[in-house]
Formats: structure tokens, C-alpha cells, sequence
């Protein structure tokens, strides 16, 4: 079964610091897709970055960029140049590609709070 | 553009009654997706639909859950006789096709108390 595990409940940084927030899968399935999204207390959910099982290189988007590891199955988020808005939860997530659709499983979460 | 709407916002219930939850889709969409998330925890998958059609009801955690959808509009998530343990935000998502990898845009959300 797929299973996604993010063992940091909290985490603290200070505003302008970088912050890496953990996330380990387990799938025996070769083609697969990583998720990270963001939850504000508001509750919406924002999609910040996408990794692709077969990809050669890590995925970034602005100051969000993934840090993939496969053979360790990690696929940490690293947030750079941290902002007060980047406070909220934080969701690993992965979906099986061969599987035809979308179906995401998701990880308990992180929740990352910023300091001035 | 309008983004994934979801009505009612909030929905306050007494155990043993029925509740309708909505969900309207991105336009365009042809998969959408219905969630649960229980406090402090994260999203558990309930159904996928691919058009009209459910090809994959795993998460349904009962027979007291079902859902529906027009076409590839609108949908709606019934919960019959709800118990306590229902109390959750019900997410719903649409993506532009089921095939390979797609960001889902996610609504925001119905947050249900059964009391």
C-alpha cells in the first residue's frame, strides 16, 4: 500500500531563513507523482510544487524546490528566504501515475510557523 | 476564471439526519475529487469521477456515504444518518483530465459538526 509520512508536526524559522520540511514515501509502483501543498488557516489548499517519479531533476518553483531523493524515497521541501505568509500547514502528497487519475494520499502534515 | 466552488460553507447537523454537500467543478474538468479532512489531520480520499461515472469509491468509509454527478458538473456528497465521528471539512477537487499527472484545484471546502 502507499503510504506518505511528514514526521515534523511543527517547525519553527526565522523570517529570511531557509527550512526543509521532511516527507518519505513508500510505494512499490516505478511511476509516481510528489505533491507539496500549503494550508493557510484559512483552509484552502495551494499546490507549490510537483515531482514526476521519472524526472532527472529536482523541481523548483520560485522559493519552493524539492529535494528528491529516490532511492532514500524523500521528497523534502525546501522553502527559501522564509516569509511571514509562508506560516500555515504543509502537505506531502503522491499519486500513482500508472493508476490512470489522480487519487492523492496525503501525509499528516507540517505545520511551519514563521518568526519575525 | 471561477475557480472549484463548494456550498454550504458551513453545515451544523444533528446526529441521525441527512446532509447534502455540493460541489461545483472548474469548467472543463472532467475529474473531480471529494475528500475528508478531520481536525488536525491530513486528507483522506473518498471518490474519484471521471465524467458521470465513479470508477473508484474506495474511501467511501460506509454505505451511509454516496455521491453523484452531472454530467462534468456539478456533484454532490450525501452523508445518511450522520454520527459524530462525520465531523470533518469535506474538500472537493477537479483537475482538467484523469490520465497522468494534473493539479488538482482544490474548493474550499464544507466544514460539517454533527452534534
Amino acid at each position: 500500500a502507499q503510504k506518505i509520512t511528514q514526521t515534523q508536526p511543527g517547525m519553527f524559522v526565522q523570517e529570511k531563513e531557509a527550512v526543509t520540511l521532511d516527507c518519505t514515501y513508500d510505494t512499490s509502483d516505478p511511476s509516481y507523482g510528489l505533491f507539496w501543498y500549503k494550508q493557510p488557516s484559512s483552509g484552502e489548499m495551494i499546490f507549490l510544487i510537483y515531482q514526476g517519479s521519472y524526472d532527472q531533476q529536482n523541481a523548483t518553483e520560485g522559493r519552493y524546490s524539492l529535494n528528491f531523493q529516490k532511492a532514500r524515497k524523500s521528497a523534502n521541501l525546501v522553502i527559501s528566504a522564509s516569509q511571514l505568509g509562508d506560516s500555515a500547514m504543509y502537505f506531502c502528497a503522491m499519486t500513482l501515475i500508472s493508476g490512470g487519475y489522480n487519487k492523492l494520499i496525503f501525509g499528516a502534515g507540517t505545520r511551519l510557523a514563521v518568526h519575525p | 476564471g471561477a475557480g472549484v466552488s463548494q456550498s454550504p460553507s458551513n453545515k451544523v447537523t444533528e446526529k441521525g439526519k441527512d446532509v447534502e454537500l455540493r460541489c461545483d467543478p472548474i469548467s472543463g474538468h472532467t475529474a473531480l475529487y471529494w475528500y475528508r479532512q478531520r481536525l488536525g489531520q491530513g486528507l483522506e480520499f473518498l471518490i474519484y469521477f471521471q465524467g458521470n461515472s465513479a470508477p473508484d469509491k474506495s474511501g467511501l468509509p460506509s454505505d451511509r456515504f454516496s455521491a453523484e454527478r452531472t454530467g462534468e458538473s456539478v456533484s454532490t456528497l450525501t452523508i445518511q444518518r450522520t454520527q459524530q465521528e462525520d465531523s470533518a471539512v469535506y474538500l472537493c477537487a477537479s483537475s482538467p483530465r484523469g490520465p497522468g499527472h494534473n493539479e488538482q484545484f482544490f474548493g474550499p471546502g464544507t466544514r460539517l459538526t454533527v452534534l
